[in-house]
């Protein structure tokens, strides 16, 4: 079965700092999520990435999904307390019908 | 606004009391399933459903039952809880052949069975 590792498990950062979260696949990706989950609530979209060398933005927050689909990074440029959560990547499976998640990324914004 | 509502947020319950956690959405969408968090074993599905009267097991079906008579409505049945079940709980959707824009998720169930 496909696993999802995510690093790192934590981060602290200052507030203004670029930051990257990555996620690494087992298998090759056919559809990669990244989420974003304040700490107990529900998950969030961010954005779906599904071609080799796709790259998304969606305000300061990017992804790539690198050429040979078993890795994804999310980028933070210029961090704000605003991002603090936990970052989850999720991915098709090969038989469609359910997300694998990663266990995470938590992110802390200090001023 | 489009949304999927699951309630209660919270719940505390005794072993062995059934309980339904009930999970609806407003988007038409064909696919519904239920998910389970617990801390370091991250997200896993607990059933999903491809549309009405469609239902089918996913990772850790064990102790729950679903159901799906409307297309809106994905109510998640624990017959007799145990405290192992103790979890946060999320039902999501989306329209089956067209995840572009992701799952939609629900805000979460809070469950303590004690």
């Amino acid at each position: 079965s496909q696993e999802l590792e995510q690093s790192p498990q934590s981060l602290i950062v200052q507030e203004g700092k670029n930051l990257t979260i990555n996620c690494t696949s087992s298998k090759t990706l056919y559809g990669l999520y990244w989420y974003k989950q304040k700490y107990g609530e529900g998950l969030i979209f961010l954005m779906m990435l599904q071609k080799g060398g796709e790259e998304k933005s969606h305000e300061k927050i990017t992804a790539k999904l690198d050429e040979k689909k078993q890795q994804s990074s999310l980028h933070i440029t210029a961090s704000q307390p605003s991002h603090a959560g936990i970052y989850l990547c999720g991915a098709d499976r090969d038989s469609g019908y359910a997300l694998n998640f990663g266990k995470g990324t938590s992110l802390l914004v200090t001023p | 606004e489009a949304q999927v509502t699951q309630n209660p947020r919270y719940l505390i319950t005794v072993t062995g009391k059934k309980l339904t956690v009930t999970c609806s959405q407003n988007m038409n969408h064909e696919y519904m399933s239920w998910y389970r968090q617990d801390p370091g074993l991250g997200l896993r599905q607990i059933y999903y459903s491809m549309n009405v009267e469609v239902t089918d097991k996913g990772d850790v079906p064990e102790g729950y039952k679903v159901s799906r008579k409307e297309k809106r409505n994905f109510p998640l049945i624990l017959e007799s809880p145990s405290p192992n079940q103790t979890s946060l709980y999320f039902c999501a959707s989306s329209p089956l052949g067209d995840t572009g824009h992701g799952y939609t998720f629900g805000s979460g169930t809070r469950l303590t069975v004690v």
